[in-house]
């Protein structure tokens, strides 16, 4: 299974302002996805992150908000922008193996206060 | 958005027994994998049953697909300590590879 990092593991930001995660996988794949996991609840899909062309948004999620680059087969980032504490979650990126199971990174765990 | 439902929400049980949640979901599904999720950390990918296929083992694991009742079911057997986690269901409705996900089932297993 495909190897999957993230940064930071978690983080603490103030309110009104901007984190980016990244997340790097250690083999090329073609689908990778980003999930909000808000506290005591499951995961949500937020976006798609397409290799060289823009991410594709779930309902609900706008790109001003959480902007998305994907610019190779190996690397991802998600932006939080602008962020309020209902942002406090666990940020998971993910990717789909050619078996059609799906993985997912540790997670970026955000506080904002 | 959660497409389906899992239960019971928390199980406890004693070291050694066996642990069985449950998964619904709405729409016609390509697949459905378990996952499991300690302590708020990742997620550890447990198993992924194709719509064709009944019931897939993987170790102490048995998963049953029932498709005709758009459910499936985890089953834990000879539980540890170490079982202790909160257990996560996620379908794909199809080839696009989204997965959706339950609300999960927490498990402790006492010693």
């Amino acid at each position: 299974s495909a190897v999957i990092s993230q940064k930071p593991s978690r983080d603490i930001c103030q309110r009104g302002t901007s984190l980016t995660i990244q997340c790097q996988v250690d083999s090329q794949v073609t689908m990778m996805f980003w999930y909000r996991q808000q506290p005591g609840q499951s995961l949500t899909l937020i976006a798609t992150a397409n290799q060289g062309s823009e991410a594709t948004y779930e309902s609900g999620f706008v790109i001003d908000k959480f902007p998305i680059s994907r610019p190779n087969l190996t690397f991802s980032t998600l932006t939080v922008s602008n962020m309020s504490p209902e942002d406090s979650s666990i940020y998971l990126c993910s990717v789909v193996q050619p078996s059609y199971e799906q993985y997912f990174g540790p997670g970026t765990r955000l506080t904002v206060t | 958005s959660q497409q389906g439902e899992e239960d019971p929400q928390a199980l406890s049980i004693q070291e050694g027994e066996n642990a069985t949640m449950n998964c619904s979901y709405k729409t016609s599904i390509n697949n459905l994998q378990w996952y499991r999720q300690n302590s708020g950390r990742g997620l550890v990918h447990l198993i992924l049953i194709r719509s064709n296929e009944r019931e897939k083992h993987s170790g102490r694991l048995r998963v049953t697909l029932d498709t005709s009742k758009k459910s499936s079911s985890l089953l834990i057997t000879a539980s540890r300590a170490a079982d202790t986690a909160s257990y996560f269901c996620a379908s794909s409705r199809s080839n696009d590879y989204k997965l959706s996900f339950g609300a999960g089932t927490t498990v402790t297993v006492r010693a």
